[in-house]
C-alpha cells in the first residue's frame, strides 16, 4: 500500500495567517493527489483534486501543488470557517489511501 | 444535485454480517465513468477506503478487506449495498457512501455517514 504522511499533525494559527500543510507519498503518485476538509461531526468535503485543481465552489484562498511524492495544501488567509481537519488522499493505486490528517486549530 | 444516504444497523454483534445500503439521487449508476463506494472512519481516526463499484459493474476492493466485502448495485432503484462479514469491534466506525467520477479521480460527494458499533 502507498503510505501517505502529513505534516504537521496539528497546528495553531490565527485568522488571516497563511497556512501550509504537507503530504508525502511513500512512492511516486504523479499528481494523483486529493485534499479534503472535515469539520467535527461532518463528512469530509473535497477541496482539491489532481494536486492543484480547485473543486467547484471552493474559495480561491485554497491552493495545491506538488507532484511525485511531495505535495502541499496552502490557505492564503485563514478564515474562521477553515478551522478543521485536512486529509490528503492518493488516487494512483488501489487501495486508495489517506493521510492521518492535519488539525488546524485557532491560536 | 447529487445526494447519498446511508442506512443500516447501528449495532452489530461480533462475528455477524453487516449490510449497509446507500440510496442516491441526482446520479445514475448506468452513466459512463460513475462509481459509488464506501469509506469508513473509526472514532477519532483517519479515513479508510473500502470498496467501489463502477457503472459497468466493475468492482474494486481494499485488498486487506477483500475477503470480507461484497459490493453490489441496483441501478433501477438507485441503490448500492455493501456487506461485510465477520464483524469485529475494530470495525466500529462511521461508514460513508461516496461518489467518484472517473475524470476527477476523487470522492466528490459524500453521504452524511452512519455510525456502526460492533459490540456484544
Amino acid at each position: 500500500d502507498i503510505q501517505m504522511t502529513q505534516s504537521p499533525s496539528s497546528l495553531s494559527a490565527s485568522v488571516g495567517d497563511r497556512v501550509t500543510i504537507t503530504c508525502r507519498a511513500s512512492q511516486s503518485i504523479s499528481t494523483f493527489l486529493n485534499w479534503y476538509q472535515q469539520k467535527p461531526g461532518k463528512a469530509p468535503k473535497l477541496l482539491m483534486y489532481t494536486a492543484s485543481t480547485l473543486e467547484s465552489g471552493v474559495p480561491s484562498r485554497f491552493s495545491g501543488s506538488g507532484s511525485g511524492t511531495d505535495f502541499t495544501l496552502s490557505i492564503s488567509s485563514l478564515q474562521p470557517e477553515d478551522f478543521a481537519t485536512y486529509y490528503c488522499q492518493q488516487s494512483d493505486t488501489i487501495p486508495w489511501t489517506f493521510g492521518q490528517g492535519t488539525k488546524v486549530e485557532i491560536k | 444535485q447529487i445526494t447519498l444516504k446511508e442506512s443500516g444497523p447501528t449495532l452489530v454483534k461480533p462475528t455477524q454480517t453487516l449490510t449497509l445500503t446507500c440510496t442516491f439521487s441526482g446520479l445514475s449508476l448506468s452513466t459512463t465513468g460513475v462509481g459509488v463506494g464506501w469509506i469508513r472512519q473509526p472514532p477519532g481516526k483517519a479515513l479508510e477506503w473500502l470498496a467501489l463499484i463502477y457503472w459497468d459493474d466493475d468492482k474494486r476492493y481494499s485488498p486487506s478487506l477483500k475477503n470480507r466485502l461484497t459490493i453490489t448495485k441496483d441501478t433501477s432503484k438507485n441503490r448500492m449495498v455493501l456487506t461485510m462479514t465477520n464483524m469485529d469491534p475494530v470495525d466500529t466506525a462511521t461508514y460513508y457512501c461516496v461518489h467518484r467520477l472517473g475524470g476527477k479521480l476523487a470522492f466528490d460527494y459524500w453521504g452524511q455517514g452512519t455510525l456502526v458499533t460492533v459490540s456484544s
